[in-house]
């Protein structure tokens, strides 16, 4: 089965500088999706970015962009010009393109430094 | 465009008492819904999946229980709520089983307490 690992439980970043949230995963296929998702106090989901697999080309959202190493199957999420919106919890999860499932990992809670 | 509704946002109930969380979709036809479990600063827990009208699978056996009466409506329910059941709910809906390229659109979730 695949999993999805996030290392860092707890990452803290001072507003305005980057920090980046690491994620690892696991699986035998060749075609799937990554994806970071949001969970802010208010605790809803909220899709941050997106990564295809076959695009080689990392993804870029505004101040969100991803490190997408395939062969390392490292997924990493670098957030530029901390705000203090930013605190949240951040998941990181897999879709595979012939499964029924969507694996997450056990997150990361970002502390934004005023 | 594609909403999900889920309510209530909060719920106190007392250990014993019946639970019904609902969650509904619009702007798409046959949706794949699921609801999951998220304890306090924890990891999410998928508790059940449907894929179609009166299909329900359980991922976690447990107190609760999953009916889908409607295409895109996604009931939750207990008959007697567990101290244990307390946490926050989250129901989802996506496209393709698993996700794919669409990956999951959340609800706004419900926070249940039982007390």
């Amino acid at each position: 089965a695949q999993t999805v690992t996030q290392s860092q439980p707890e990452m803290s970043v001072q507003e305005a500088e980057t920090v980046t949230l690491s994620c690892t995963y696991d699986t035998s296929e060749s075609d799937y999706y990554l994806f970071w998702y949001k969970q802010p106090p208010s605790r809803q989901m909220i899709l941050v970015i997106r990564q295809e697999a076959y695009k080689q080309q990392n993804a870029t959202e505004n101040r969100f962009s991803v490190n997408f190493q395939k062969a390392a199957k490292s997924f990493s999420l670098k957030i530029s010009d901390s705000q203090l919106g930013d605190a949240a919890m951040y998941f990181c999860a897999y879709s595979g393109n012939t499964g029924n499932q969507f694996y997450f990992g056990t997150g990361t809670s970002l502390t934004v430094i005023p | 465009s594609q909403t999900i509704h889920q309510w209530p946002a909060t719920l106190v109930q007392p250990v014993g008492s019946p639970l019904s969380l609902e969650c509904t979709v619009e702007g798409t036809s046959n949706p794949n819904l699921y609801w999951y479990r998220q304890a306090a600063g924890r990891g999410l827990q998928l508790l059940f999946y449907s894929v179609g009208i009166g299909q329900i699978s359980s991922e976690v056996p447990q107190n609760l229980s999953a009916s889908r009466p409607q295409d895109r409506q996604f009931i939750l329910s207990s008959k007697k709520l567990l101290l244990s059941d307390s946490g926050f709910y989250l129901c989802a809906w996506s496209q393709k089983i698993g996700g794919g390229r669409g990956g999951y659109t959340f609800g706004s979730g419900t926070r249940l307490t039982v007390v």
